[in-house]
Parts: structure tokens; C-alpha cells; sequence
């Protein structure tokens, strides 16, 4: 079955730092979306990207799709202590969902 | 005030009971979802449902079960045959079963089995 591998498990910065964490399929996803777990909280969807090269940002955040469209990252520049919380990227299938384990992100003021 | 609602928020029960998670969404959403969350792990699907009176096996289905009467309804229960059932349970909604679709999350029950 589809398997998504995400790295680093964990990433301690200092705010101000950037921060990226990648995600890797086994398989050619026809799409990716991202979500964030504050801790204590439920996962929030933040985005889905489609298109074999897509980058799309929101304010201090940098999602990028891979050309072959089986990896994709995320990039936080200048982090911020509400930064602090786990990035899951979740790859599709037709009807569901393969969550990678995730990237827990601590942000040190 | 839209949204997916779990209940209990903390559960304890004794091993050998099998324990019923509500799960409930005002989204007129078709689709819905169980996952549980393990420390250090990503979100596994156990069940998902696409309509009403029909559901699917996720990849850690084995020891649970789940029903589809309503729309907006959508139970986990976790039997005694789940080996190891203490976790974070989340239920999700989604407007169609679709892979493009964005996934609601409820707030979560955490089970523990003593």
C-alpha cells in the first residue's frame, strides 16, 4: 500500500530560525495536503497542493509539490513561538487519506 | 455554529469492555472518518464512510467496529478484541469521499483501558 515518510520526526529551533520539514511517498500522488496539530489540539487543515511543481505560500509559509509529484516540503522562514506544534502531510488516494508520522516542531524564544 | 463534535473528551474503561466514541458533524458532510493517533505516530485510518448505511475498512480495522445509520452520525466502538485500544481516537468529516477534499477534524477522545 501507499506509504508517506516524513523527516525530521522532531526540530528544536530558536525563533527566528527556519524551519523545513520534507515529505516522501512510495507512490505518485495525485495530490498532497498539509495539516497542523497544535499540542493538545486536532490536526487543521492548511493547504492542498495539485499540480506536479505547484509552490504556493501563506504569509511565513512555503508548500512546494515535487515535479514528479511523489515528494513535497514545507518551509516556515523566521519562526514564531505560535510556530510550535506537529506538520503532517497527508498524500490521497481515491477516497482517503495516508497521514505520514509527522514532524514535531518546538520553537525556543 | 457548525462543526464535528466527540464526546467524551477522556474516557477510562476496564480491559475486556468494549466503549462506545460518539462522533457527530452539522457539516452536511457525506463523508466521514476514524483515526487513531499514537505518540510519535501519524493518524491511522480505521473506518471511513462515503454515505449513509456503508462503510469501509481502514488499515487498522481489527478490533473495531462502526455503523452509518444517520448522516451525522457516525460511532467508533472499540471492542474487547483490540489489543492494545489506549490512544488518541480523532473523527473526521469531509463533503465528499473524494481525495481532494479537505478533512474536518473533531477535538478527539483519549482512551485509556486499565
Amino acid at each position: 500500500g501507499q506509504q508517506v515518510m516524513q523527516i525530521p520526526q522532531y526540530q528544536h529551533v530558536q525563533e527566528g530560525e527556519d524551519f523545513t520539514t520534507y515529505c516522501n511517498s512510495s507512490t505518485t500522488l495525485s495530490n498532497i495536503q498539509w495539516y497542523k496539530q497544535r499540542p493538545g489540539g486536532h490536526p487543521v487543515f492548511l493547504i492542498q497542493l495539485v499540480k506536479s511543481g505547484e509552490v504556493k505560500k501563506q504569509k511565513r509559509l512555503t508548500f512546494q509539490f515535487g515535479e514528479a509529484k511523489k515528494n513535497s516540503s514545507l518551509h516556515i522562514t523566521a519562526t514564531q513561538t505560535t510556530d510550535v506544534g506537529t506538520y503532517f502531510c497527508a498524500g490521497s488516494g481515491y477516497s482517503t487519506l495516508t497521514f505520514g508520522k509527522g514532524t514535531m516542531l518546538l520553537v525556543s524564544p | 455554529d457548525g462543526g464535528i463534535t466527540q464526546s467524551p473528551k477522556y474516557l477510562f474503561r476496564k480491559e475486556g469492555q468494549n466503549v462506545t466514541l460518539s462522533c457527530e458533524q452539522n457539516l452536511n458532510h457525506d463523508a466521514m472518518y476514524w483515526y487513531r493517533q499514537d505518540p510519535g505516530q501519524g493518524l491511522r485510518l480505521i473506518y471511513y464512510s462515503q454515505i449513509v448505511n456503508d462503510f469501509q475498512k481502514g488499515d487498522i480495522a481489527e478490533g473495531y467496529s462502526v455503523s452509518r445509520e444517520k448522516k451525522e452520525s457516525f460511532p467508533l466502538t472499540v471492542t474487547s478484541a483490540q489489543k492494545n485500544p489506549t490512544a488518541f481516537y480523532l473523527c473526521a468529516s469531509s463533503p465528499q469521499g473524494r481525495d481532494y477534499n479537505e478533512q474536518f477534524f473533531g477535538p478527539g477522545t483519549r482512551l485509556t483501558v486499565l
